[in-house]
């Protein structure tokens, strides 16, 4: 059972499009963070949020942007969608204790612009 | 410059023999290991991890082995089951209060079981 969301799974939209992609947890982590997965190719970091009104880029450069307004809603938007956009797009979530070291990721969205 | 490497895309197994995943690191920083699993379509779901003040530890079929002097660690997984055919993605964590919590990930292995 998911205590990460995100929403939509696959996404096909027209380049120059604006899309917001959605990523809820109800585990009251404080860490959120977003990756970018190609086939195989590793998982790269572009935004992360360590509580309320912290954001920060990752190591990966992305010309999206992130909010973090309410700890449990971490959203991540493309103000103009182009092909190479196209990848998927990971949610995670983590806690500050010492055995909380492990993600916990959402399933994902699937985003191809056309 | 990739801290953390899986140098085998793909491996590929008979069910009931053993799965053994590999993956190399070059920060001497990283205090912490994490094995991940991913099925298509999915997010990847934690399996197991270690700390670099141990160099085994086991759980059921899983068993991540950490060789500090050669920065690698292996994943082995026995008997290996169709059900286990994954991407295996291997995480590091560096130390310190400067890192917070993030991850660092290898580029996975993809693991098929044959029945």
């Amino acid at each position: 059972e998911a205590d990460i969301y995100q929403t939509p799974r696959y996404l096909v939209i027209g380049t120059g499009k604006k899309i917001t992609l959605e990523c809820s947890q109800t585990m009251g982590h404080d860490k959120m963070y977003w990756y970018q997965q190609d086939p195989g190719m590793e998982l790269h970091l572009i935004h992360y949020s360590y509580g309320v009104n912290s954001t920060e880029k990752g190591d990966l450069s992305s010309e999206s942007t992130v909010s973090r307004i309410r700890t449990e809603h971490f959203p991540l938007t493309l103000e103009s969608a182009r092909p190479s956009h196209t990848s998927q797009y990971l949610c995670a979530s983590s806690g500050w204790t010492r055995v909380d070291y492990g993600y916990t990721f959402g399933s994902g969205t699937r985003l191809t612009v056309v | 410059d990739q801290q953390v490497k899986q140098n085998s895309p793909s491996l590929s197994v008979q069910e009931g023999r053993i799965s053994i995943l590999n993956c190399d690191y070059t920060n001497s920083m990283f205090d912490y290991f994490l094995w991940y699993k991913k099925y298509p379509a999915e997010g990847p779901t934690f399996l197991i991890s270690i700390s670099s003040i141990k160099d085994k530890n086991e759980d059921g079929r899983f068993t991540v082995f950490l060789n500090k002097s050669a920065k690698h660690l292996s994943l082995h997984i026995v008997p290996s089951q169709p059900g286990d055919s994954a991407v295996y993605f291997c995480a590091a964590k560096e130390g310190g209060v400067t890192s917070g919590s993030r991850l660092t990930f290898g580029e996975g292995t993809q693991l098929t079981v044959n029945p």
